[in-house]
């Protein structure tokens, strides 16, 4: 079984530009996130989507940040304009329900550093 | 706002010794999972438990749940440099949906 795809691994961009992220989750698994991970911290969650809906997005960032999951298959995350602190691993995660809790499975993430 | 706190932050041990790294809240969680992160991959699930004071073990590891489903520990007996990475507990909100709270994680390393 293919795991969770992420693109690019490694972005270099400066402050003020956009950059965008792409995911392709497991097979199957209906519902997506999108987490930012800083160095030395443990990742936070950005958005949530069943399917194509948002289920949360309480700590996205609105004014720069955007997500969607078109056809409720593959995912992109943007941020324009990107700022210092963005600078951070975005990782993209999707689960499978076991019957008692959701089971996450994570890509490899991107690497964003913004100069 | 739910936290879950980690201890400790860092550890480095010499292959074959015993540890145990601790996560705690002060809220309570329907079901804790345990992840491990090697540098520039994504977490990988180790163990997800449920039921208050429930011990899993998977190998060398094993995983406690307190009673109170507030607090969990990760106990390794006699780690290998194979054990070496970033330790993450992420406790799950009831009713959200898979939404986990992640700590802030423990770095273990362990020297041949």
């Amino acid at each position: 079984e293919a795991g969770v795809a992420q693109s690019p691994r490694y972005k270099i961009i400066e402050k003020r530009q956009s950059v965008a992220f792409w995911c392709n989750p497991i097979s199957g698994h209906a519902t997506l996130y999108w987490y930012q991970q800083i160095l030395g911290q443990g990742p936070k969650l950005l958005i949530q989507f069943q399917n194509n809906g948002v289920v949360d997005d309480s700590q996205l960032p609105k004014d720069r940040f955007s997500a969607e999951r078109l056809k409720g298959v593959d995912s992109t995350l943007k941020i324009q304009p990107a700022k210092l602190e963005d600078s951070a691993v975005y990782l993209c995660a999707s689960s499978l329900y076991r019957g008692f809790s959701y089971e996450q499975y994570f890509g490899p993430g991107t690497r964003l550093t913004v100069t | 706002t739910q936290l879950l706190e980690q201890s400790p932050q860092f550890l480095s041990i010499q292959e074959g010794e015993n540890l145990t790294v601790y996560c705690n809240s002060s809220s309570v969680f329907s079901s804790l999972q345990w992840y491990r992160q090697e540098p520039g991959e994504g977490p990988v699930l180790l163990v997800t438990v449920v039921t208050g004071g429930e011990v899993k073990k998977l190998k060398r590891l094993t995983f406690q749940f307190g009673d109170a489903r507030k607090d969990s520990s990760l106990h390794i007996t006699a780690a290998q440099p194979g054990d070496t990475g970033l330790y993450l507990c992420a406790g799950a909100v009831g009713g959200s949906q898979g939404n986990l709270i992640f700590g802030k994680g423990t770095k273990l390393s362990v020297k041949p």
